[in-house]
C-alpha cells in the first residue's frame, strides 16, 4: 500500500544534541511537510517542499532544518534541541496543487522526547 | 486569514447515540473544508473533504458533514456512535488558491461511554 512512514516512532535525545527524525513516502507527491503537535493541540507547520523547493513558515526557529534529496525521502534536523521542542512531529505529503485534490496524507508520527 | 473554530474541546456521548461535531471557518475565499481523525500516537487520518459541488459529503466509517455557506459551518456528524470513534477530531481549512496551507483548529476530543 502507497504510504508515508516515519522513522523512529519514539526518539529520545538530550538536551542540546543534534537529532534527525526521518519521513519517506511511496505516493510519488511532490509537496512534503514537516508539522510540530504539542500534547493537546492542533498541529502547527513547520516548513513545506514544493518539489526541491523550501518554504519556511514565517514562526518556524531557526533550530530547525530540513533536507529534501530525492522525492521520497525529507528529514527534519533539529540542531540543538530545548525541553520545548518536545512534541509529536508529523510528515505529511499532498499531490501538486494543480492537480485539484487538496488533502494531505499523514505518517504515523515520531514522538520526541528531550531529556 | 483564514481561521477554524472548533467549539467544545471534548464532546461525551454514549455508545449509539449522535455525534455532532462543531466547526466554524472563517475564509475571504471559497474555502476547502476538512475533517480529520486522530488515535493516540498516530498520525491524522483524513475522514472527508468537501472542495466545490455536493454540500453534503460522505466519509469513512459512516461520519458525514454538511458545508453551510450562510452559517459559515461544516459540522460533522454520525448516527450512531461506537466505542471505536473515541479519538481526537480536527477541522481544517485551505483556499483554493496558490499553496494551499492547512489551518487547523484546535481539535475536539470525543469520548464515547458504553
Amino acid at each position: 500500500d502507497a504510504m508515508v512512514i516515519q522513522n523512529p516512532r519514539y526518539q529520545v535525545t538530550q538536551f542540546g544534541k543534534p537529532v534527525t527524525l526521518s519521513c519517506s513516502q511511496t505516493l510519488n507527491h511532490n509537496v512534503m511537510y514537516w508539522y510540530q503537535q504539542k500534547s493537546s493541540q492542533a498541529p502547527k507547520l513547520l516548513f513545506h517542499y514544493y518539489d526541491k523547493d523550501f518554504n519556511n513558515e514565517a514562526d518556524t526557529p531557526d533550530n530547525f532544518q530540513s533536507r529534501r534529496p530525492n522525492t521520497s525521502f525529507c528529514f527534519l534536523d533539529i540542531r540543538s534541541p530545548g525541553l520545548g521542542d518536545a512534541a509529536m512531529y508529523l510528515c505529511a505529503t499532498s499531490r501538486d496543487w494543480a492537480s485539484g485534490t487538496h488533502e494531505q496524507y499523514f505518517g504515523p508520527g515520531t514522538r520526541l522526547t528531550v531529556t | 486569514a483564514q481561521s477554524v473554530t472548533q467549539l467544545g474541546s471534548h464532546v461525551s456521548v454514549s455508545e449509539g447515540a449522535l455525534v455532532l461535531l462543531r466547526c466554524n471557518y472563517s475564509s475571504s475565499v471559497p474555502p476547502y473544508l476538512f475533517w480529520y481523525v486522530q488515535y493516540p500516537n498516530q498520525g491524522l487520518q483524513l475522514l472527508l473533504k468537501y472542495t466545490t459541488g455536493a454540500t453534503l459529503v460522505k466519509g469513512i466509517n459512516g461520519f458525514e458533514a454538511e458545508f453551510k455557506k450562510s452559517e459559515t459551518s461544516f459540522h460533522l456528524t454520525k448516527p450512531s456512535a461506537h466505542m471505536s470513534d473515541a479519538a481526537e477530531y480536527f477541522c481544517a481549512v485551505s483556499e483554493n488558491t496558490g499553496f494551499q496551507k492547512l489551518v487547523f483548529g484546535t481539535g475536539t476530543r470525543l469520548l464515547v461511554s458504553p
